[in-house]
Order: C-alpha cells, then sequence, then structure tokens
C-alpha cells in the first residue's frame, strides 16, 4: 500500500470517550503533520513531527494528545471532547529538507462527530 | 510570517470552458515555492500543480496552468476545458525553502462548482 492511510475513516464519539485516530505513511518520508478542518473555516494546523519530534503545537488543547512512535506513524488520542471539536481531521505526511521542494501528501481524513 | 490569501471563496464554471482562481501571497523571502491543492468531495487532498520561485516559466500540468507573477505576488490558477470531476475546493498554498520554516501555509480555499 502506498501514500498516507487514515483509520477510522469515520468516527461517532460521546464527550466522555476516549478514542484514537490513526495515520500511516507509507512514502518514507519524515515529518507527519496534524490538520483540523471545520466547516466555513480555514484549515488548523494543529500539531506537526519532524524526524518523531514534535516541533509544533498550535495552542491546541489538551484533550488532543498526539503521539509519533516512529517516522511512519502518527497517532491523535482523544479524550474528554466537545461537540466544537467535531471536524475533518486531516493527516499528511512530507519531506522537510534543504529545499522543501515538494508539497504534503494527505490522507483521505477522519470525519470526527462529538455528541 | 508569511500569508496567503484567495479572495473568491466560490467560483463556478460552464462545462468546457475556462475558469481561474485567485491567489496572493505575502512574503519577505526569494526562495519557496507556491502550490494548488484540489480536495474533491471525497475529501482527499490532492496536489495539482507547483511552481518553483527561482522559475520564471509557469508551471502547467494537463489542463491545469498557472500564472506567476512574482513581483506581484500572485499566482492564479487556470482550469481549461473544465470537466464536471473539477468541481471541489482549491487551496493554495505557500512553502518556504528554508528547511527549518518549512510548513505549507494554506489559503481558504475556493469552492468551484462546474455546470453541465
Amino acid at each position: 500500500e502506498t501514500g498516507v492511510t487514515q483509520t477510522p475513516r469515520h468516527l461517532v464519539m460521546g464527550m466522555t470517550n476516549k478514542k484514537s485516530l490513526k495515520c500511516e505513511q507509507h512514502l518514507g518520508h519524515n515529518a507527519m503533520y496534524w490538520y483540523k478542518q471545520s466547516a466555513k473555516k480555514p484549515l488548523e494546523l494543529m500539531f506537526v513531527y519532524n524526524f518523531k519530534e514534535q516541533t509544533e503545537n498550535n495552542s491546541v488543547p489538551s484533550r488532543f494528545s498526539p503521539e509519533c512512535p516512529n517516522s511512519s506513524h502518527l497517532f491523535l488520542h482523544l479524550h474528554t471532547l466537545q461537540p466544537e471539536d467535531s471536524a475533518l481531521y486531516l493527516c499528511a505526511s512530507s519531506q522537510v529538507g534543504p529545499n522543501n521542494g515538494y508539497g504534503y501528501t494527505f490522507g483521505s481524513g477522519t470525519r470526527l462527530t462529538v455528541v | 510570517a508569511q500569508t496567503v490569501t484567495q479572495s473568491q471563496p466560490e467560483m463556478s464554471v460552464q462545462e468546457a470552458e475556462t475558469v481561474t482562481l485567485s491567489c496572493t501571497y505575502d512574503t519577505s523571502e526569494s526562495d519557496y515555492y507556491l502550490f494548488w491543492y484540489k480536495q474533491p468531495p471525497s475529501r482527499q487532498m490532492i496536489l495539482v500543480i507547483r511552481q518553483e520561485a527561482y522559475k520564471q516559466q509557469n508551471a502547467t500540468e494537463n489542463r491545469f496552468s498557472v500564472n506567476f507573477q512574482k513581483a506581484a505576488k500572485s499566482f492564479s490558477l487556470k482550469i481549461s476545458d473544465s470537466q464536471l470531476g473539477d468541481a471541489a475546493m482549491y487551496f493554495c498554498a505557500y512553502r518556504s525553502a528554508r528547511g527549518s520554516q518549512g510548513n505549507l501555509i494554506f489559503g481558504k480555499g475556493t469552492k468551484l462548482s462546474v455546470k453541465p
């Protein structure tokens, strides 16, 4: 399998649940990203991992907890979410290097609904 | 900080016609990359075309081409012979050529509708 794979595709969870989103890339990239895409809002960068190290956390609430065990896998652990956290969560990977000449490769996203 | 602006929230085009989507950006850097991404209803963001800032020649990919005006900081996307499958959200994005600053910066997107 090639590209960036996200699971699950859809997720409905209650506000007291704990769940995890998974992302896997098969491209040999050294950076991975989590984005949040809400209706009528711009794409929001949540977390960035370069070489498995978190390099960016854009003021994301602590109810979102990322984990990057290796350069191919990225998780987003969710707990005690709020209804406003309902959104499409996109994972992406890229090669970060001397010239950053290439864009990101995205997964198909997880549509999260918090009830 | 760099910013990307897409001033057209929605656009519409007749099938087989040509449409141009606008994008402007702000940066103090001289070396960077620009991208157009397409997000159809299937949700996956797909890279449409990329432009290297140090190249004057406009990038072209089949029916998709760009008009890159570096001095004006403008990067528009032209879709020729529009097809129903071109209906999607289109995002313009900027990426610094400096490794440490390499996060993609997206515009807010333009929703393109294609009328049969």
